[in-house]
């Protein structure tokens, strides 16, 4: 069966830090994967998506980017967070209509 | 991209009735419509897809509706139980292409709370 696993599960950082947040995802080939975040009280705002190693598209302009350095794993990053990158991030993946979502991050930018 | 609505009030319902929750859109109709659950500090999960040109979707205790012509979506818990105590999001395909699966956009979600 397919899992998705995405780490960590909380972070604190100061503003101006650097940010990884890393998924991966098992028991799928060639999934399209994706970066969410969700505002207190907000629907999910697609940030990234990927349909194949080394490609991105970026749907949110801002100072977060994504990689996708092998097939199932995929990467969102900053240079230095600002404290509107506060939220709870989520990565998912499909090969179909419907998506499965990881536990998800919580950010907090201080 | 288009505005989705839905209801920003908690759903307070008490056990064994049934929940109804409103999905509202504003532009296009989508190839199709999708409802998740979510759980406080967890992520979403899939209940419900109904495509546009279905009317009514059946999962167990759930039903969902598609109305392209209202571009309306109503979802249905019904004899619901305090299990059920959720948020409740509706996502809409934002793709037409194969290439693109997975490009939903997502509502703020209607938070249900089934009392005893």
């Amino acid at each position: 069966s397919q899992t998705i696993h995405q780490w960590p599960a909380t972070l604190v950082q100061p503003v101006g830090s650097p940010l990884s947040l890393e998924c991966t995802v098992e028991g799928t080939s060639n999934p399209n994967l994706y970066w969410y975040r969700q505002a207190a009280g907000r629907g999910l705002q697609l940030l990234f998506y990927s349909v194949g190693i080394g490609q991105i598209s970026s749907e949110v302009p801002q100072n977060l980017s994504a990689s996708r350095p092998q097939d199932r794993q995929f990467i969102l990053s900053s240079k230095k967070l600002l404290l509107s990158d506060s939220g709870f991030y989520l990565c998912a993946w499909t090969s179909g209509e419907k998506l499965f979502f990881g536990s998800g991050t919580q950010l907090s930018v201080l | 991209s288009q505005k989705i609505e839905q209801n920003s009030e908690a759903l307070n319902i008490q056990e064994g009735k049934t929940a109804t929750l409103t999905c509202n859109y504003t532009n296009y109709s989508p190839a199709y419509l999708q409802w998740y659950r979510q759980d406080p500090g967890r992520g979403p999960v899939f209940l419900l897809l109904i495509r546009e040109n279905e009317k009514e979707k059946r999962k167990e205790r759930l039903k969902v509706t598609f109305d392209t012509t209202l571009k309306q979506s109503l979802f249905h818990i019904t004899a619901s139980q305090p299990a059920d105590s959720a948020t409740y999001l509706c996502a809409l395909d934002m793709s037409m292409t194969t290439d693109s699966w997975g490009k939903l956009q997502f509502g703020a979600g209607t938070q249900v709370v089934v009392t005893p």
